[in-house]
């Protein structure tokens, strides 16, 4: 079944504990990327990757690190989460052309205390 | 920042009504728009890319329509559904394949 996944799906974490959120996609897509979610604020990007070794900033990048070292794994890493970086985060995976449909993992609620 | 509104916010409407949604985005720099349907502890789910202008798109009782020149696109649902409940995310995509997505419309069908 072709898929994006997601772990955890819910974390619960304490200020300045590094932590890693995993993103995998089976459908080969080149493009991957990482949202966040909050009330009222829509969905924003964090972070993109067109190819592997390839990463961009987002709208939001700042507290969030990624890396792209095989097609099909996109891991957020958050080197010292603090509160304000609490959200529910998608990845999503495309192919490179505008008309691509864009497929979102299920979702992680991250709490950071 | 890209600025991509949707209205209305939400819509509360009866199971056989017809109802519809506006997604406005800018008119410049136009790749793609985008649809999806969200449901609450689910991902979103894409319905429709639209790259066109006038493009129409139709997947059983919903479809849509894309004005690029003027900066919309409208989501109709014909005979609302209760399972047809869900919140409507409209998306603009730039260059660099980011979306930049609007608020949504939460639509929520009574039996």
């Amino acid at each position: 079944e072709a898929q994006v996944t997601q772990n955890p799906r819910y974390l619960i974490t304490v200020t300045g504990k590094k932590l890693t959120v995993t993103c995998s996609q089976n459908m080969n897509h080149e493009y991957m990327s990482w949202y966040r979610q909050d009330p009222g604020l829509g969905l924003r990007q964090i972070y993109y990757s067109m190819n592997v070794e390839v990463t961009d900033k987002g709208d939001v990048p700042e507290g969030y690190k990624v890396s792209r070292k095989e097609k099909r794994n996109f891991p957020l890493i958050l080197e010292s989460p603090s509160p304000n970086q609490t959200s529910l985060y998608f990845c999503a995976s495309g192919g490179r052309d505008a008309v691509d449909t864009q497929y979102f993992g299920p979702g992680t609620r991250l709490t950071v205390l | 920042i890209l600025n991509v509104e949707q209205s209305p916010q939400s819509l509360h409407v009866q199971e056989g009504d017809s109802t519809n949604f506006t997604c406005s985005f800018p008119s410049s720099n136009f790749y793609a728009l985008h649809w999806y349907r969200w449901e609450t502890a689910k991902s979103p789910e894409a319905l429709f890319v639209m790259t066109l202008n006038g493009d129409e798109k139709k997947k059983g009782r919903i479809s849509a329509t894309l004005n690029t020149k003027e900066g919309y696109s409208y989501l109709y649902i014909k005979g609302s559904q209760p399972e047809d409940s869900a919140t409507y995310l409209c998306a603009f995509e730039t260059g660099r394949r980011a979306l930049t997505f609007g608020s949504g419309t939460r639509l929520q069908v009574q039996p």
